[in-house]
């Protein structure tokens, strides 16, 4: 295991479609993050979960995205009805010793 | 609530030079900060950690900052930076006894050095 992975790490897909990202943590790391980043930002707190149990979701968390993470393991981030807005880098994170480290990112573009 | 507040968006240096990035947070507890580096078509990589004792910490690649409580900061430097030091460095801050809370990042500072 050499760290945090995601799948995709691109994305295309027009308006209106739903598409679903997938995070596999570090193995022994029970947090893990899901952050959104676009150009010339930083990462902004999407949500984050201990084990399974999602502890906090960002007010920039529409109804339209869900992230679960249903065994304590993986995660998944889906974002419904997708719009232009969207598209941006979305990165996940795991951590067990209060340092996050983070994975390639997902990098979503909505036509 | 907690904010990070990168002051220098955009910082050119020559080879060589010092650098000094600034990076202020607003939390009135206990905080732990850090110090991120994404370099270009890479993802993000820890620079160096702050949680507790001596406030000058130490991380890789040369770079060190100081936490100085009394004035909110945590200021990264180098004091001869390469070529290969061009990236962007985020500031990050995690409020609270809980370390593996949330963490907040600050908008950034694109470094750019000229050989």
């Amino acid at each position: 295991d050499t760290g945090v992975s995601q799948d995709p790490r691109h994305k295309i897909t027009k308006r209106g479609q739903n598409v679903t990202f997938r995070c596999d943590p570090i193995s022994e790391h029970n947090r893990l993050y899901w952050y959104r980043q676009t150009l010339g930002q930083g990462p902004e707190f999407l949500t984050y979960f201990q084990n399974e149990a999602q502890l906090e979701k960002s007010r920039l968390l529409s109804d339209r995205f869900s992230a679960e993470r249903p065994k304590g393991s993986f995660s998944t981030l889906e974002i419904q009805r997708t719009e232009q807005g969207d598209s941006a880098m979305y990165l996940c994170a795991s951590s067990s010793q209060g340092v996050p480290l983070f994975g390639p990112g997902t990098r979503l573009t909505v036509l | 609530a907690q904010s990070v507040s990168q002051h220098n968006h955009h910082v050119i240096l020559s080879e060589a030079a010092s650098l000094e990035l600034g990076c202020n947070y607003s939390y009135g507890g206990t905080v732990n900060l850090f110090w991120y580096v994404q370099y270009p078509g890479q993802h993000l990589q820890l620079l160096l950690k702050y949680f507790s004792g001596d406030p000058l910490v130490k991380g890789i690649k040369g770079f060190e900052a100081e936490f100085i409580k009394s004035k909110f900061s945590f200021n990264l430097r180098k004091p001869s930076v390469q070529w290969s030091d061009t990236a962007e460095y985020f500031c990050a801050v995690n409020g609270g006894m809980n370390r593996d809370d949330k963490i907040i990042f600050g908008k950034g500072t694109r470094l750019h050095i000229l050989p």
